[in-house]
């Protein structure tokens, strides 16, 4: 089946730091990509839809300048949070339509 | 609005025997589709089963299937056979069409944990 990665899969940063996350569809093109986040025990929640070549499409309530989605290629898109505080922190995951959606492993960041 | 509900926040099965999952959704969308995928401790989602609004049968998948019954939109997942490793989070997905893109996106329920008993 199809591969998506994420990179990195945990990430420890500081308070007021940046953090990019890579997710990558490593067999196939990718023309759109969706970014969730999950808190511990709770679902899925779609933050944004990344279409290649265009600008990111953020769910209601997910802050644009947060969280900056760059889908530069077809085969990757980046999720930055920037200036993250510790109610950033979460398990962010990726996914890649594909003929289905791929979903990416996950990256689970902590904001200290 | 919820769109997917999942009532069992967890369930216990004893191994070897079956056990069922429910969801229910709720589209006017007569174009949709309805995913369950598992997500182990590990946190990656694994794609279980899929069926289309339109699909005439239930779908199955090895030891999974699917109970859709699309007049009470409900679509629970049944596991068959159940084995230790299935132990894991369970969540059922709905994917619709957007309107003027047709593009479209998936809307996951709060999950269902289940625990297999040797």
């Amino acid at each position: 089946g199809a591969v998506v990665s994420q990179h990195p899969s945990r990430v420890i940063c500081k308070s007021g730091t940046s953090v990019k996350i890579e997710c990558r569809s490593l067999d196939f093109q990718a023309t759109t990509m969706f970014w969730y986040r999950q808190f511990p025990k709770q679902s899925l929640m779609l933050m944004a839809t990344s279409n290649e070549g265009s600008k990111a499409t953020y769910e209601q309530g997910v802050e644009k300048d947060k969280f900056l989605i760059n889908h530069a290629s077809l085969t990757l898109s980046t999720l930055t949070v920037t200036s993250a505080h510790p109610e950033d922190s979460s398990f962010y995951i990726c996914s890649a339509r594909g003929s289905k959606e791929f979903f990416g492993p996950g990256t689970r960041l902590t904001v200290l | 609005a919820q769109k997917i509900t999942q009532t069992q926040p967890g369930m216990f099965v004893q191994e070897k025997e079956a056990v069922t999952l429910d969801c229910t959704y709720d589209t006017s969308d007569p174009s949709y589709g309805l995913f369950w995928y598992k997500q182990p401790s590990s946190g990656e989602m694994i794609f279980l089963i899929y069926q289309g609004s339109y699909d005439q049968q239930n779908a199955t998948e090895g030891r999974y299937s699917l109970n859709f019954q699309k007049a009470r939109k409900s679509a629970n997942l049944v596991i068959s056979a159940s084995q230790l490793g299935d132990s894991a989070m369970y969540f059922c997905a709905m994917r619709e069409v957007l309107p003027n893109t047709g593009g479209f996106k998936t809307i996951f329920g709060a999950g269902t944990r289940l625990f297999v008993k040797a």
